[in-house]
């Protein structure tokens, strides 16, 4: 039994194309992020969501857009995608937002072409 | 922005040796959090430590948080090679955004 969930585990595709990574948590947290792993292992929080409302949105470009269709999914949307979007990227869930303890799904490691 | 810094970015030891990384906020923290990441892994929660000047342990590893809730450092005793990975510790900042910042990281390569 997974607790948070990530799809697909790998995603390749060429520049200027429009993807989406979804996510799933089955632990009834109300909090979902989505952060950005770069190659040098930063780890940034990109957006969080709080029972379905957008609370944390970092400088992230508007081509991103994160979609919480209901509290258990935290969905992110690429639009034109860019070589400097490739990294892994984390969906993480928390009991509530702050100082919780953060799950973290397996990750997507986005390759732009 | 609020910066949490980590050094060292690399340590690589011989098995059986200790291993400390430390943690540093440019701001007050409400909490700290230490979480380990496996090569090709995801981060895992170790620990969180509240107050200020507070030290938790677990087996190997010792935590601690400083008397100004700015910094922290973990410690692994007697390395073995399933400690390694990277090692994030991650601050609460507290106020309207009550957001976890993310250190930069140490990444720990142990020699068997």
């Amino acid at each position: 039994d997974t607790a948070v969930s990530q799809t697909p585990k790998y995603l390749v595709t060429q520049m200027g194309n429009d993807k989406s990574i979804k996510c799933e948590q089955n632990l009834g947290h109300d909090t979902m992020y989505w952060y950005k792993q770069d190659s040098k292992k930063f780890l940034k929080i990109m957006f969080s969501y709080n029972n379905k409302e957008l609370i944390i949105n970092e400088t992230v470009p508007n081509r991103f857009s994160p979609k919480s269709p209901d509290k258990a999914h935290l969905n992110l949307h690429i639009n034109s995608l860019e070589l400097g979007d490739s990294a892994v990227y984390f969906c993480a869930s928390s009991r509530s937002g702050g100082g919780d303890t953060q799950y973290f799904g397996p990750g997507t490691r986005l390759t732009v072409l | 922005g609020q910066q949490v810094m980590q050094i060292p970015q690399y340590q690589h030891v011989q098995e059986g040796e200790d291993f400390t990384t430390y943690c540093n906020s440019s701001t007050t923290l409400s909490n700290i959090q230490w979480y380990k990441q496996r090569p090709g892994g995801h981060p895992v929660f170790l620990i969180q430590l509240v107050k200020s000047g507070e030290v938790k342990k677990q087996k190997r590893l010792t935590f601690q948080f400083g008397e100004a809730k700015k910094n922290s450092s973990l410690h692994i005793t007697a390395t073995q090679t399933t400690d390694v990975g990277t090692y994030f510790c991650a601050g609460l900042r507290g106020g309207a955004t009550n957001k976890l910042i993310f250190g930069t990281g140490t990444l720990l390569a142990v020699q068997p």
